[in-house]
């Protein structure tokens, strides 16, 4: 069974970058998407974007310019780098495995809370 | 973007009650409707896929309907384990977007 695990730091400093990281675990990392989703406190839940095991990404257009997901196989990892941020990143990060449709989110990870501030 | 509501954004309700969750997009999206389930402190649990598919493993009291706009979420017999916040998504068009959540609690 595939179980998903969100490391990475709790405190990031406004206009720096936040990295973040989903290690999978109980199952091959190939031919799935990878998405990252977040949660900012008490809100509702905002889809960032996703790399296809080809390597293949696509993200929020919101998010576009400041945003990368990529992808080491050979760790089993996934990662999320977002640049220049402000108050308004502060969320919970969720990673999470899709088959067959992108967004056909299954399993998440457990969730990790980022927090921005100075 | 699509902009998809919910309706209503909360309710109240008792265990055994049917309950239903309506979910509309700003356009057509055929049937690419997902539904999830929410507990506090938890990540969401998807329960519903292609607007009335169940997913594995998810209780047959959850139903979904819909087509083009309109879309249902049904519990047919709330239990106490389904008091959550229950999110749809589209992915008709990109990007993909979240409904705003309805929260269903103890009456």
């Amino acid at each position: 069974q595939v179980q998903l695990q969100e490391s990475g730091p709790g405190l990031v400093k406004p206009s720096e970058t936040l990295s973040l990281t989903c290690t999978v675990s109980g199952d091959s990392i190939s031919s799935s998407y990878w998405s990252w989703i977040r949660q900012p406190p008490g809100k509702g839940l905002e889809w960032i974007g996703y790399i296809y095991d080809s390597g293949t990404t696509n993200y929020d257009p919101s998010l576009k310019s400041r945003v990368t997901i990529s992808l080491d196989t050979s760790k089993k990892q996934f990662s999320l780098k977002l640049t220049s941020v402000t108050a308004a990143d502060t969320a919970v990060y969720y990673c999470a495995r899709s088959v067959v449709v992108a967004t056909r989110f299954d399993p998440w990870g457990q969730g990790i809370l980022v927090t921005v501030s100075s | 973007a699509i902009q998809m509501t919910q309706s209503p954004s909360s309710l109240s309700a008792s265990v055994g009650d049917r309950v239903t969750i309506t979910c509309r997009a700003s356009q057509a999206i055929r049937n690419d409707l997902y539904w999830y389930q929410q507990k506090p402190g938890k990540a969401p649990k998807l329960l519903i896929y292609g607007a009335s598919s169940l997913q594995s493993g998810v209780p047959s009291r959850f139903s979904g309907s819909g087509s083009g706009t309109d879309f249902t979420l049904t519990i047919s017999s709330l239990q106490p384990e389904d008091f959550a916040t229950y999110y749809c998504l589209q992915n008709y068009n990109y990007p993909p977007t979240f409904g705003p959540g309805t929260k269903v609690d103890i009456k």
